[in-house]
């Protein structure tokens, strides 16, 4: 199975400030077809995940720009530019390279 | 706009069998999706169980494998799971999905359901 490593675990964060969250991988997620099958999923409190960013840097419909993904191989990251109180959740990368699928541990963002 | 709708009982008692239906809207179960189940047990990280094609191909997390039949039935644009054997160790947030073929992204979410194993 690939294993997926995401740090940090607890993310504080200021209001306005900028969060990174890193997801490595034990084997690279760079398809022959030139695209990384690495998905970001955040999940507010009480609901279910919801799709944020897709093939390693492309935002899913409706998500703001102020998250950004990138990164290839085996390191990935999360970028939000400007942390808002709306951003509290946590936020879970998944390979979709082979099966069986996996997910990182989960990172909670947290307002400071 | 595509819904996904879980049901099932939300207490089992250990060595029984967990069942749980989705239920799709918006959508047709026939279509080129891979209908998915993951679950998230309590302050947990997402595990894959695994996914049914409408054609009834399946892939399961070998770590399940033994214990884990998920079906379709297309006459009533739904999917379900069966967990055999189930312990503690299974007590979690259901949830279903859709993975759209050939996307490589889990696109829809269903809202999740509580299980418990508890005698």
């Amino acid at each position: 199975d690939i294993v997926m490593t995401q740090s940090p675990l607890p993310l504080p964060v200021t209001p306005g400030e900028p969060a990174s969250i890193s997801c490595r991988s034990s084997q690279s997620l760079l398809h022959s077809n030139g695209y990384n099958y690495l998905n970001w999923y955040v999940q507010k409190p009480g609901q279910s995940p919801q799709l944020l960013i897709y093939l390693g840097s492309n935002r899913a419909s409706g998500v703001p720009d102020r998250f950004s993904g990138s990164g290839s191989g085996t390191d990935f990251t999360l970028r939000i530019s400007r942390v808002e109180a709306e951003d509290v959740a946590i936020y879970h990368c998944m390979q979709t390279l082979q099966t069986p699928f996996t997910f990182g541990q989960g990172t909670k963002l947290e307002i400071k | 706009q595509v819904q996904l709708q879980e049901s099932g009982p939300g207490l089992v008692k250990p060595s029984g069998t967990l069942s749980l239906t989705c239920a799709v809207s918006g959508d047709s179960i026939s279509t080129s999706n891979w209908w998915t189940w993951v679950r998230q047990p309590p302050e947990k990280g997402l595990e894959w169980i695994g996914e049914i094609f409408h054609s009834g191909n399946t892939n399961y997390n070998p770590s399940l494998k033994s214990r884990v039949t998920i079906s379709v039935d297309n006459s009533k644009n739904q999917f379900s799971l069966r967990l055999n054997s189930v312990t503690a160790a299974d007590t979690a947030v259901y949830y279903c999905a859709r993975k759209p073929y050939g996307a490589n992204k889990i696109d829809y979410w269903g809202q999740g359901t509580l299980v418990t194993v508890s005698s």
